[in-house]
């Protein structure tokens, strides 16, 4: 099983600044990695497919980059409303697996 | 738009079955893409069940694999999970999700909003 590793587990920034979110994988996965937004009481929504690839309707201010083994989300100008957790995942082998989370806080 | 519903009891009793519908609307599920479940305990991170196309080919997560069974029933436009002898460790939302084929795997591109079930006596 491919073990997913993001960094940090919270990030504290303001309103307007840039997040960098990491994720490592425990072997590689191409570029077979999505990444996922998730508020409180809602389901996971996906932002970024194909480590690189905007989902439908995600705006350009959501960047994500890497391949192999280690892979990055970048939010530019973070707005009120990106203020939430992100999972990276795998799905280049099985199981498909995801990270622990890393929780964007309004610092 | 596709759009899916997850349905099913909220509490099951230990050692008993949790079994769980997935209705799809606004497409099909006799399309090119694969069916999932994935689920979430309270508080906690992701985990991926397992996944099933339309011909009934499965795959499952090792940890889950001898209790976890998928099924999908054309004519309803739905598909379901079935998880054997379930402990507390059970307890979470399960959401059910389409998954978009890429050039290597599958990523879950539409979401159910997800359902609590709980495993208590």
């Amino acid at each position: 099983e491919i073990v997913m590793t993001q960094s940090p587990a919270t990030l504290s920034v303001s309103p307007g600044e840039t997040a960098t979110l990491s994720c490592r994988a425990s072997q590689s996965v191409s570029s077979s990695l999505a990444w996922y937004q998730q508020k409180p009481g809602q389901a996971p929504r996906l932002l970024i497919y194909g480590a690189s690839t905007r989902a439908t309707g995600i705006p350009a201010r959501f960047r994500g980059s890497g391949s192999g083994t280690e892979f990055t989300l970048t939010i530019s100008g973070l707005q009120s409303e990106d203020f939430a957790v992100y999972y990276c995942q795998q799905y280049n082998n099985w199981p498909r697996t995801f990270g622990q989370g890393t929780k964007v806080e309004i610092k | 738009q596709v759009q899916l519903q997850e349905s099913g009891p909220g509490l099951v009793k230990p050692s008993g079955t949790l079994s769980l519908t997935c209705a799809v609307s606004g497409g099909s599920i006799s399309t090119t893409n694969w069916w999932s479940w994935v689920r979430q305990p309270p508080g906690k991170g992701l985990e991926w069940i397992g996944e099933i196309y339309q011909s009934g080919s499965t795959n499952y997560n090792p940890s889950l694999k001898s209790r976890v069974t998928i099924s999908v029933d054309k004519s309803k436009n739905q598909f379901s999970l079935n998880l054997i002898s379930v402990t507390a460790a059970d307890t979470a939302i399960y959401y059910c999700a389409r998954d978009a084929i890429a050039v290597a795997g599958s990523y879950s591109d539409y979401w159910g909003q997800g359902t609590l079930v709980a495993v208590s006596s």
